[in-house]
């Protein structure tokens, strides 16, 4: 089982609508959860960070996380088509000293006009 | 503007051939690391430094090495490079000791290509 576990998509929403990207983790222990958004052959950007369970909110993004069952998920409102990248979840397992990062292989989301 | 800055950003190099990829960043960080990243694999990381003169192995070390006399550079050096290293390779840092308390902050990537 991987560690970090992500749909590879691609996911095709179009425009205006809801984007929705889930993220399962296998390390009960995990305390912190990222989202990233790269662009192809750019670097990884953060977007979005949780600690807790629940939604955090950010302008058109929300992430919820729900650690009894292991999930982390990122919405994207109003998907426009800059939003068109693949998008990386990373959890700090505590597995490994609790202080570096695992990614998942990402989704890849495309917004169509 | 707050960066890591890699370099080069493009190689081609032959087997067996000794490299070093750079690493500067002007935010004062700690923490910093190498991932590199495949297809279906995703980001990998290959070695971090939580400060100066302190080095370990990430997830995947083999063939590679680094080293931090300064708090802003973090080189990574294939001595002996091999077409598997092949890859994207990102540069990234954080502040405090981890990546838990911000996540990670990345370099614009260098892509190398082994023949």
């Amino acid at each position: 089982q991987k560690e970090v576990e992500q749909n590879s998509g691609p996911l095709s929403v179009p425009e205006g609508a809801i984007a929705s990207l889930n993220c399962t983790y296998s390390d009960r222990g995990s305390q912190s959860f990222f989202w990233y958004r790269q662009y192809s052959g750019k670097s990884p950007e953060l977007i979005m960070s949780i600690y807790s369970n629940g939604d955090k909110e950010d302008g058109r993004f929300t992430a919820q996380l729900n650690k009894a069952s292991q999930y982390v998920s990122l919405l994207i409102r109003d998907s426009q088509p800059s939003d068109s990248a693949t998008y990386l979840c990373a959890v700090i397992p505590l597995a490994g000293g609790g202080n570096k990062l695992t990614f998942g292989t990402g989704t890849q989301l495309k917004v169509e006009l | 503007e707050a960066q890591v800055t890699q370099n080069p950003r493009y190689l081609i190099t032959v087997t067996g051939k000794k490299l070093t990829v750079t690493c500067s960043q002007n935010m004062n960080h700690e923490y910093m690391s190498w991932y590199r990243q495949d297809p279906g694999l995703g980001l990998r990381q290959i070695y971090y430094s939580m400060n100066v003169e302190v080095t370990d192995k990430g997830d995947v070390p083999e063939g590679y090495k680094v080293s931090r006399k300064e708090k802003r550079n973090f080189p990574l050096i294939l001595e002996s490079p091999s077409p598997n290293q092949t890859s994207l390779y990102f540069c990234a840092s954080s502040a405090g000791t981890g990546e838990a308390r911000s996540g990670a902050f990345f370099g614009q990537g260098t892509r190398l290509t082994v023949v």
